[in-house]
C-alpha cells in the first residue's frame, strides 16, 4: 500500500529557477513529514521536515509546503543549482510508531 | 562530522546463503533502523531496534531476518537463507530519539546481489 505517493518520476530545472517537487498521502496520523535527498552510491541524506500542525518551513533555499486539507506537501527549491541534482524523496512519519513511509522518490536534474 | 558507516557496500551470494550486513551507528544514538530498497522502488522500512529489543518490524521483516546488536557499537541485519528477491541496497539508520522530527542518520547501504 502506497501511503506516501510521489507522481513524478523525474523533473528537470534550469538552473536559478524555482524547483518544485510534490508529495501525497493518504493517511491521516502523519504527524511529521520529511524530505530527504539521495545521490547515487549514497544514503539518503535528510534535508527539511516539517510539522503536522505547521503549514510551512523554511530553510536557506528550501521551503516546504503542507497542505493538510488536500493531504499534499511540495518541496520549493530556490534558485536551483546543478548540485541539487539527486533524487529526492518525501517521508512521513506515523504519530504512534517510528517507521518512515517514504515515496518512491522523483529525481531532479538541474541543467546549467 | 559523526557518519553511519555500513559494510559490505555489496556482496554477492548464492541463493539460500546466509548473510550478515552490518553498521555501526553514530555513537550517541539510541535507536536503529534497517531500511531496503530493491531497484526502482521505495525505501522500505523493515525494523526498528532500541535498548536491545525490536521496537517495530514490517511484514518484510519476517523469520528470515534477524537483527543484533553484539557488542556496544555493531548492529547487524542477518538473512538466514537468502532469496532472489532479497537483492536490494540495504540502509541502516540510527537517530538519538524517538521523538522530535523523526529525522533519521542513513548509511551509504549495502548492495545485496542474490543469484
Amino acid at each position: 500500500d502506497q501511503q506516501v505517493k510521489q507522481n513524478s518520476p523525474s523533473l528537470s530545472v534550469q538552473e536559478g529557477r524555482i524547483s518544485i517537487l510534490n508529495c501525497d498521502y493518504t493517511n491521516s496520523m502523519f504527524d511529521y513529514f520529511l524530505w530527504y535527498k539521495k545521490y547515487p552510491a549514497e544514503g539518503p541524506t535528510f534535508l527539511i521536515s516539517i510539522s503536522s500542525i505547521k503549514d510551512k518551513n523554511e530553510d536557506g533555499r528550501f521551503t516546504v509546503f503542507l497542505n493538510k486539507s488536500a493531504k499534499h506537501l511540495s518541496l520549493h527549491i530556490v534558485p536551483s543549482q546543478p548540485g541539487d541534482s539527486a533524487v529526492y524523496f518525501c517521508a512521513a512519519r506515523p504519530n504512534s510508531g517510528y517507521a518512515l513511509n517514504f515515496g518512491k522518490g522523483t529525481s531532479l536534474l538541474v541543467t546549467p | 562530522e559523526p557518519e553511519v558507516t555500513q559494510t559490505p557496500s555489496h556482496q554477492v551470494t548464492q541463493m539460500g546463503q546466509e548473510v550478515i550486513l552490518r553498521c555501526v551507528p553514530i555513537s550517541n544514538h539510541l535507536y536503529f533502523y534497517w531500511y531496503r530498497q530493491i531497484l526502482g522502488q521505495k525505501v522500505e522500512f523493515l525494523v526498528s531496534f532500541y535498548n536491545n529489543e525490536i521496537s517495530e518490524k514490517s511484514e518484510i521483516f519476517d523469520d528470515q531476518f534477524s537483527v543484533e546488536r553484539p557488542d556496544g557499537s555493531n548492529f547487524t541485519l542477518k538473512i538466514r537463507s537468502t532469496k532472489l528477491e532479497d537483492s536490494a541496497m540495504y540502509f541502516c539508520a540510527s537517530n538519538p530519539l524517538a521523538t522530535g522530527t523523526g529525522e533519521l542518520f542513513f548509511g551509504e547501504g549495502s548492495r545485496l546481489t542474490v543469484l
